[in-house]
Formats: structure tokens, C-alpha cells, sequence
């Protein structure tokens, strides 16, 4: 079974900060998705990736296949990117979730 | 223009009844996927489908059944509902290659 584990649980942060929320994995992956669920529910994907970084705005994700990890990186956080993040692990044609980062970005 | 609209968005409903979820997606992509949100916002995937395969959750109740009318459609039907199914249930679609688009999703309350 593959374990999926995310950290911090909970984050608050202030305005402008750099914010990092890691993810690692157990099992080898096809490929790693960051999600991003906002407060009224909505689920975005941000990236799917299966290796190297990828960059998109002020979101940067990252994974290393070797130690079965990675990061989504937030630059300039600002309150809008209050929500919470997932990652999840697609293995074949299983998808394994993590529990999600809870993040406050304070003004 | 929603790209995957899920009907209704509200579903309340008394124990042992029968109901279905809709599901469109209008990007031309060929997976399609249900995922139920538990109560500790935990996801989990339930289906996924394509024009050639159906992949189940062994942990997912025979109760539950997806229904691909076409490409473009994934509905969910819950028979026999009970009280542990309430969740809120999200549709996705995606294309090989690209990432994923979810649906608004349905929040179920059994009762």
C-alpha cells in the first residue's frame, strides 16, 4: 500500500512569505498531481508532474523520483492562496492522496 | 462555459433510496473519474473510465455503479444509500498528458 504524507498539516503564514509543503511517497509513482482546494470547496488542479520542477506563476513544484519526494513551493504568498493543498500519488491507475496542508496566508 | 459540470450540488436524502449523480465534461477528454471527499476532507478515488476500461476501488460498495452513457458523461448511481455515504463526491476528467479538471462538486447528505 502506498503511504502518502504530507507536512506541515497546518500553515499560517504573513503576506509576501515563501511557503514550501513537502510530500513524500512510498511506493514508485506514474506521476505526482498538487491539487489546491479553496474554502467553498472547488479542487483545482495546479501540476502533474513525474519528474524535475515545474513552474506556473508564483507556484513552483519540484520532485526528486530517488527519495520519493516533493515540494510545492509558493513565492510571494498572498491571502488568495489560502486554501488547502494535496498531493497526490498516481501509481498505474490507482491515485493515492495525501491529507492535505492547511494554509492561512495572513494580510 | 463549465468544463465539468456536476448535477445536483445539493443531495439530500432519506436512508435506502436510490439516486444518481450527473457528470458532463465538455473538453474532449477520454478518462473520466469519481472521487468521494469524506467528512475529514480526506479524497478517495472511486472510478476511473475510459472508452476502453473501467478501473474500480476494491474498497468502493457494489451499491455504487458508474454509468458512461457516452464519452463526454460519467454518472454515479448509489442504491440502498445509507447514512455513511454522505461526502461530497467530485467528477474529473482528464486527457494523457495533461493534468486534471474537477467538477464543482455534489455534497450527498443521507438522513
Amino acid at each position: 500500500k502506498n503511504e502518502v504524507e504530507q507536512s506541515p498539516q497546518n500553515l499560517t503564514a504573513q503576506e509576501g512569505e515563501f511557503i514550501t509543503i513537502n510530500c513524500s511517497y512510498s511506493v514508485g509513482i506514474s506521476a505526482l498531481h498538487w491539487l489546491q482546494q479553496h474554502p467553498g470547496g472547488g479542487i483545482v488542479s495546479l501540476f502533474m508532474l513525474s519528474s524535475g520542477k515545474k513552474k506556473h506563476g508564483r507556484l513552483i513544484a519540484t520532485i526528486n523520483i530517488q527519495e520519493k519526494h516533493s515540494s510545492l513551493h509558493i513565492t510571494a504568498s498572498h491571502p488568495r492562496d489560502s486554501a488547502v493543498y494535496i498531493c497526490a500519488d498516481n501509481t498505474g491507475n490507482q491515485f493515492y492522496f495525501g491529507t492535505g496542508t492547511s494554509l492561512t496566508v495572513i494580510p | 462555459d463549465t468544463a465539468v459540470s456536476q448535477t445536483p450540488k445539493y443531495l439530500v436524502t432519506q436512508m435506502g433510496n436510490d439516486k444518481s449523480i450527473k457528470c458532463e465534461q465538455n473538453l474532449g477528454h477520454d478518462t473520466m473519474y469519481w472521487y468521494k471527499q469524506d467528512s475529514k476532507k480526506f479524497l478517495k478515488i472511486m472510478f476511473s473510465y475510459n472508452n476502453k476500461e473501467l478501473i474500480i476501488n476494491e474498497t468502493v460498495p457494489n451499491r455504487f455503479s458508474p454509468k458512461s452513457p457516452d464519452k463526454a458523461h460519467l454518472n454515479l448511481h448509489i442504491n440502498s444509500l445509507e447514512l455513511g455515504d454522505s461526502a461530497v463526491y467530485f467528477c474529473a476528467s482528464s486527457q494523457e498528458g495533461s493534468g486534471y479538471t474537477f467538477g464543482s462538486g455534489t455534497r450527498l447528505t443521507v438522513v
